[in-house]
């Protein structure tokens, strides 16, 4: 079956530092790639999406990401982090013409002062 | 503003009674998805539709219902409400399209509906 691992259930980071969320799925064929941000007590909103040509993707609020297909993975970054990033972050893959979202567990970011 | 509306941001019910969470979308989508989020257990799915009346067993759907007779509405039943249904819910849409493109907006979310069974 396939699938999307987030590797980190919890990152704690220092406001001003640099993040990487890690995000890796189960096949490489014909994906579309998503990320998405929860504020507390609120829905998912999306932050970026990869569907065709370049490999690194840029998004909402500094956020960007990179395919790499030979890798299967699809790892979230910024590089200086706010208060304000503090939430929890979802990845989600689509496989070819299947509509369906798979999505990773989550991972929470929480940025100290 | 296109959005997913859910009609209660919190609800609290009773062990044994139905409960009704309703979900309405006014992007014309044909896809409509009704997830139950519980902490370290992510999104999971309960059960979605592509279409009018039709509907699709997600991962798990014990102890769930689902109803849709209008396009922009999708209403997702708990027969016998219990206390291991307390959860979070989240009700999201997205287009059925040819082109990658018009897919690739992914899925709307609604702002969730958390459900307290006593």
């Amino acid at each position: 079956a396939q699938s999307v691992t987030q590797l980190d259930s919890q990152v704690p980071v220092f406001e001003e530092a640099p993040v990487e969320l890690r995000c890796n799925y189960s096949s490489s064929v014909s994906v579309y790639l998503f990320w998405y941000v929860q504020y507390p007590n609120q829905g998912l909103q999306l932050l970026l999406k990869y569907l065709s040509g370049s490999t690194l993707v840029k998004g909402i609020n500094g956020f960007e990401a990179e395919f790499n297909k030979s890798q299967t993975s699809f790892h979230l970054r910024k590089p200086s982090v706010h208060i304000s990033d503090t939430a929890e972050y979802f990845c989600a893959v689509s496989w070819g013409s299947n509509y369906k979202l798979t999505f990773g567990k989550g991972t929470l970011l929480t940025v100290n002062p | 503003d296109v959005k997913v509306t859910q009609s209660s941001r919190y609800l609290v019910k009773r062990t044994g009674e139905k409960v009704f969470l309703e979900c309405v979308q006014d992007m014309d989508h044909e896809n409509m998805f009704w997830y139950r989020q519980d902490p370290g257990l992510g999104l999971r799915l309960i059960y979605f539709s592509y279409d009018v009346k039709m509907k699709e067993k997600g991962d798990i759907p014990e102890g769930y219902s689902v109803s849709r007779e209008k396009k922009e509405r999708f209403s997702l039943i708990l027969e016998s409400a219990s206390t291991n249904q307390t959860s979070m819910y989240l009700c999201a849409s997205s287009s059925y399209r040819r082109s990658v493109e018009e897919r690739g907006y992914g899925y709307t979310f609604g702002s969730g509906t958390r459900l307290t069974v006593v």
